[in-house]
């Protein structure tokens, strides 16, 4: 079956412009998670989402950075005014999250974004 | 959220048994202990979850022991496609989601 996609597959910028980086989850999933990893560490929690509303942002560094779910399913992460430090990959998750569920994430491949 | 700690790496040999130790201390009442593994430019996968005592499924055991505060991962005769970072996750799936930490996770080199 499908699992969580990500694309583009990689990104390189320019400093200070704008992305935008997708995630197309699980199909039925209603719970989608992003995280941001660096080289050596785990991956950072950035945010999650319950259906189409964010139930968690707190770990979105700062207002530069920006998700939508519109509909429920697909997922963009923008991030604007790009800066070096932004360079990581970005990987999006997904699960059922219905009573009973173990809470499994089932992870994307990720996006790298190169910020020059 | 209950922080976990981990060895930073680990070295063993093929046909080994390879147990992992994460410490959580301040684990509450409702979570669960969950285990990822993750290769080179892959998302994390799941191996393993448990509440309490032992749970083992056809990659890996899990022991729990009864306080709680501590959790051991064992990986039976571990093979070289074993090598990857093993991280320890503990909190309480709830309907909708929760918010996941990762730790910096186990470095674990399987050597031939």
């Amino acid at each position: 079956g499908a699992g969580v996609s990500q694309t583009p597959s990689n990104k390189v910028t320019e400093k200070g412009k704008y992305v935008e980086l997708r995630c197309d989850p699980i199909s039925g999933h209603t719970a989608l998670y992003w995280y941001r990893q660096s080289l050596g560490q785990g991956p950072e929690f950035l945010i999650y989402f319950q259906g189409t509303g964010a139930a968690d942002d707190s770990g979105l560094p700062n207002d530069r950075f920006f998700a939508v779910r519109p509909e429920g399913s697909v997922s963009t992460l923008k991030i604007q005014r790009t800066e070096r430090g932004d360079s990581a990959v970005y990987l999006c998750a997904s699960s059922l999250s219905k009573r009973g569920d173990r809470g499994e994430q089932f992870f994307g491949p990720g996006t790298r974004l190169t910020v020059l | 959220l209950a922080k976990t700690t981990q060895p930073i790496s680990m070295d063993s040999y093929e046909g080994q048994e390879v147990n992992i130790t994460c410490s959580h201390n301040n684990i509450a009442t409702n979570d669960y202990i969950t285990w990822y593994q993750q290769f080179p430019s892959q998302g994390p996968r799941f191996i393993i979850q448990g509440y309490k005592t032992k749970v083992t499924n056809e990659v890996a055991s899990l022991f729990i022991p009864a306080d709680r505060k501590s959790s051991t991962l064992s990986l039976p005769r571990v093979s070289l496609s074993d090598t990857a970072v093993y991280y320890c996750l503990v909190g309480a799936p709830m309907t909708g989601g929760f918010k996941t930490i990762f730790g910096a996770g186990t470095r674990l080199f399987v050597k031939a």
